[in-house]
C-alpha cells in the first residue's frame, strides 16, 4: 500500500524566515494532496489541498509544490510567525473514498 | 464553515469497561472516519462509514467496532477495552477530496 515519509520530524525557524516540509510517497496513481496543521491538543486543521494534476498552490503565505515524477510533494511557510508553531501533517489519498495515508509530522518551532 | 464535533473531550476507563465515542457534523456528508493517533505512528484509520450502516474497516479494526444510525452521526465502540487502545481517537468527515477532522477524544485505559 502506500507510504509516506517526511522529513525533517522537527524544525526550528527565526520568526520571518521560510520553512520547507518534504514528504515523498510511493504510488503513482494517488490523485489528492493534503497538507494539515496540529496546534497543541487540537484536531488537524486543512490547510490546503492539491489535485494530482496541479504543479504549485499559494495561499496566505503558504506555497504547495507537487512533483509527480519525483513523487514528492512540499509545503513552504513563507515569513514564518509565531502563530505558525505546530505539527504540521502531509497526507495522500489515491481513492476518494478510502481513508488518508498520513506522514508522521513535522514539529515546527518559530522563535523570535 | 465545516465543523465536526466529538464527545467526550477526555476520557478514563479501567480495562475491560466498553467505551462508547461520539462524533457529529452538521453538513450532511456522507463518508466519515475514525482515525487514531499515537506518537511515532501518526494517524491510523479504524474504519469507514460510506452512509446509514455501510461501514467498512480500515487499516486497524481489531478491538473496535462503529454504528451509523443517522448520517449525521458516527460512533466509535470499544467492548472491554484494552490499556493498548489509550490513544488520541480523531473522527473526520468527507467532502470531495478534503476530509475534516473534529477536536479529538483522548481516550485513557488504565
Amino acid at each position: 500500500g502506500e507510504q509516506v515519509e517526511q522529513r525533517p520530524p522537527h524544525l526550528s525557524v527565526r520568526e520571518g524566515d521560510s520553512a520547507i516540509i518534504i514528504c515523498t510517497y510511493t504510488d503513482s496513481a494517488t490523485a489528492y494532496f493534503s497538507w494539515y496543521k496540529q496546534e497543541a491538543g487540537a484536531g488537524l486543521q486543512l490547510l490546503m489541498s492539491v489535485l494530482s494534476n496541479v504543479d504549485r498552490k499559494e495561499e496566505q503565505g503558504l506555497t504547495v509544490l507537487l512533483n509527480k515524477k519525483d513523487k514528492r510533494l512540499s509545503l513552504n511557510l513563507t515569513a514564518a510567525h509565531p502563530g505558525d508553531s505546530a505539527v504540521y501533517f502531509c497526507a495522500v489519498i489515491n481513492n476518494y473514498a478510502q481513508g488518508l495515508t498520513f506522514g508522521l509530522g513535522t514539529r515546527v518551532s518559530v522563535f523570535p | 464553515d465545516m465543523k465536526v464535533t466529538q464527545m467526550p473531550r477526555y476520557l478514563i476507563k479501567r480495562m475491560g469497561e466498553n467505551v462508547l465515542l461520539e462524533c457529529g457534523q452538521d453538513m450532511s456528508h456522507e463518508t466519515m472516519y475514525w482515525y487514531r493517533q499515537d506518537p511515532g505512528l501518526g494517524l491510523q484509520l479504524i474504519y469507514i462509514s460510506y452512509d446509514v450502516d455501510s461501514n467498512s474497516e480500515g487499516d486497524i479494526p481489531k478491538g473496535y467496532r462503529v454504528s451509523r444510525k443517522k448520517r449525521e452521526h458516527f460512533s466509535l465502540i470499544l467492548d472491554s477495552a484494552k490499556t493498548n487502545q489509550t490513544s488520541v481517537y480523531f473522527c473526520a468527515s468527507r467532502t470531495g477530496g478534503e476530509q475534516y477532522f473534529g477536536p479529538g477524544t483522548r481516550l485513557t485505559v488504565l
